[in-house]
C-alpha cells in the first residue's frame, strides 16, 4: 500500500498568514494527489484535484504543488474560515489511501 | 440538486450484519464510480470499497470477504452490505462520488467530489 505521511500533525497561524502542509508519498503517485478540507461534524469537502486544480468553488487563496513525491498545499493568507482538517489522498493505486490529516487552528 | 443522502446505520453486536443505503440525486448511481469512505470517531479518513460504471468492485484489505458493495438503477441507491462486524468497523459511513472529469479534461485517476453527511455504524456489545 502507498503511504500518505502528513506534516505537521497540527499547526496554530494568524489571519493573513501564509501556510504550509505537505504530504509525502511512500512511493511515485505521478500527480495524483488530491487535498480535502473537513470541518467538525461536517464531511470533507474536495479543495484541490491532481496536485494543483483548484475545484469549483474553493477559494483562490488555496494552491497546490509538487516535487516528486512530496506535495504542497498552501493558503497564501488564512483567514477565519479556514480553521478546520485537511487531508491529502493518493488516488494512484488502490487501495487509495489519505494521509493522517493537518488540524489547522487560528491565533 | 445533487446530493447523496445515507441511512442504515446502527448499534450492532460484533459478528452481527448491517446494509447501508446511500439515495443518490441529480445523476444516475450506474453513471458514475461511487465509492464508501469510513472515519473511526476521532480518526481520519480510510477509503473502504468502489464500484466502478463497469460494474467491477474493489475492497479495502480490512473489509475484503466481509464487505459487499452493490447498486440498484431503479431505486438509484449505493448499498454496502457488511457481514461479520468487528469493534474496529465502527465509524461514520460516507457515500462519496468518484470523478476523474472535470471542466472537460479528464484523467487517468480521479477524486472524491461529492460526500454525503454519513450515517454511523456502531459495532459493541
Amino acid at each position: 500500500d502507498i503511504q500518505m505521511t502528513q506534516s505537521p500533525p497540527s499547526l496554530s497561524a494568524s489571519v493573513g498568514d501564509r501556510v504550509t502542509i505537505t504530504c509525502r508519498a511512500s512511493q511515485t503517485i505521478s500527480t495524483y494527489l488530491n487535498w480535502y478540507q473537513q470541518k467538525p461534524g461536517k464531511p470533507p469537502k474536495l479543495l484541490i484535484y491532481v496536485t494543483s486544480s483548484l475545484q469549483s468553488g474553493a477559494p483562490s487563496r488555496f494552491s497546490g504543488s509538487a516535487s516528486a513525491t512530496d506535495f504542497t498545499l498552501t493558503i497564501s493568507s488564512l483567514q477565519p474560515e479556514d480553521s478546520a482538517t485537511y487531508y491529502c489522498q493518493q488516488s494512484y493505486d488502490i487501495p487509495w489511501t489519505f494521509g493522517q490529516g493537518t488540524k489547522v487552528e487560528i491565533k | 440538486e445533487v446530493q447523496l443522502v445515507e441511512s442504515g446505520g446502527d448499534l450492532v453486536q460484533p459478528g452481527g450484519s448491517l446494509r447501508l443505503s446511500c439515495v443518490v440525486s441529480g445523476f444516475t448511481v450506474n453513471n458514475k464510480d461511487m465509492t464508501w469512505v469510513r472515519q473511526a470517531p476521532g480518526k481520519g479518513l480510510e477509503w473502504v470499497s468502489v464500484i466502478y460504471t463497469r460494474g467491477e468492485t474493489k475492497y479495502a484489505d480490512s473489509v475484503k470477504g466481509r464487505f459487499t458493495i452493490s447498486r440498484d438503477k431503479a431505486m438509484n441507491t449505493l448499498y454496502l452490505e457488511m457481514n461479520s462486524l468487528k469493534s474496529e468497523d465502527t465509524a461514520l459511513y460516507y457515500c462519496v462520488k468518484y470523478d476523474d472529469c472535470s471542466g472537460g479534461s479528464c484523467y487517468s485517476y480521479g477524486w472524491f467530489d461529492l460526500w454525503g453527511q454519513g450515517t454511523l455504524v456502531t459495532v459493541s456489545s
